[in-house]
């Protein structure tokens, strides 16, 4: 299994930069890394997907290093709106099985 | 479009008692799964379907039934409810099985007694 591994929590303050990183030390070659962003009583939402170096769309930016290990989403200029939870999920080359998704990051954006 | 929906929003089951859990699409998706999410947790996948007729297991399939027999709808029964099962409820469908992106419904916010 691909597993994920994220921190718990982080905060922040309106208009900074927001950098969330996991871990996926066993990821496969055919693996793509694919982040969702979840606020309370509704379904995850897709934010972005990668499979190296870098991918950037109109909300954020993966990072992905030459080993694909870890990811970071990056959040540029975090707005209150921003504060939800956010996982990493890697996965889809192999049995949907293991598509299977971690605990996630809780990001609070303060005022 | 809807998009992925579930029915219903919520429901109170007592221990014992059976129901099922809908989910519809309309994106001609041939991949649809279930997840449950509990407090604290991440999502875990409960079972899949890759196609009509095709369904298999995921990480928590205990006490958990599925069908597919057409590609737009994918519902999931509890046979025998239990408290255990008291849990949120997320269905979830993308293009294909490679096509990682998921797109999700709103979720069943599901009560055991």
């Amino acid at each position: 299994l691909a597993k994920t591994t994220q921190p718990i929590s982080m905060d922040s303050y309106e208009g900074q930069e927001v950098n969330i990183t996991c871990s996926h030390n066993n990821i496969a070659t055919n693996d793509y890394i694919t982040w969702y962003q979840q606020f309370p009583s509704q379904g995850p939402r897709f934010i972005i997907q990668g499979y190296k170096t870098k991918v950037t769309n109109e909300v954020a930016s993966l990072f992905i290093p030459a080993d694909r290990k870890s990811s970071t989403l990056s959040l540029p200029r975090v707005s209150l709106s921003d504060t939800a939870v956010y996982y990493c999920l890697v996965g889809f080359s192999g049995s949907a099985r293991q598509l299977t998704f971690g605990s996630g990051t809780q990001l609070t954006v303060l005022p | 479009n809807a998009g992925v929906t579930q029915t219903p929003k919520f429901q109170v089951l007592k221990t014992g008692q059976s129901m099922t859990l809908q989910c519809a699409q309309d994106m001609n998706h041939e991949y649809m799964s279930w997840y449950r999410q509990d407090p604290g947790m991440g999502l875990r996948l409960i079972h899949y379907s890759v196609g009509a007729g095709i369904t298999d297991q995921g990480e928590v399939p205990n006490g958990y039934n599925v069908s597919r027999s057409t590609t737009e709808d994918f519902p999931l029964r509890l046979l025998s409810a239990a408290p255990s099962q008291t849990s949120v409820y997320f269905c979830a469908s993308s293009p294909t099985l490679g096509a990682n992106v998921l797109t999700f419904g709103a979720g069943s916010r599901l009560t055991v007694l």
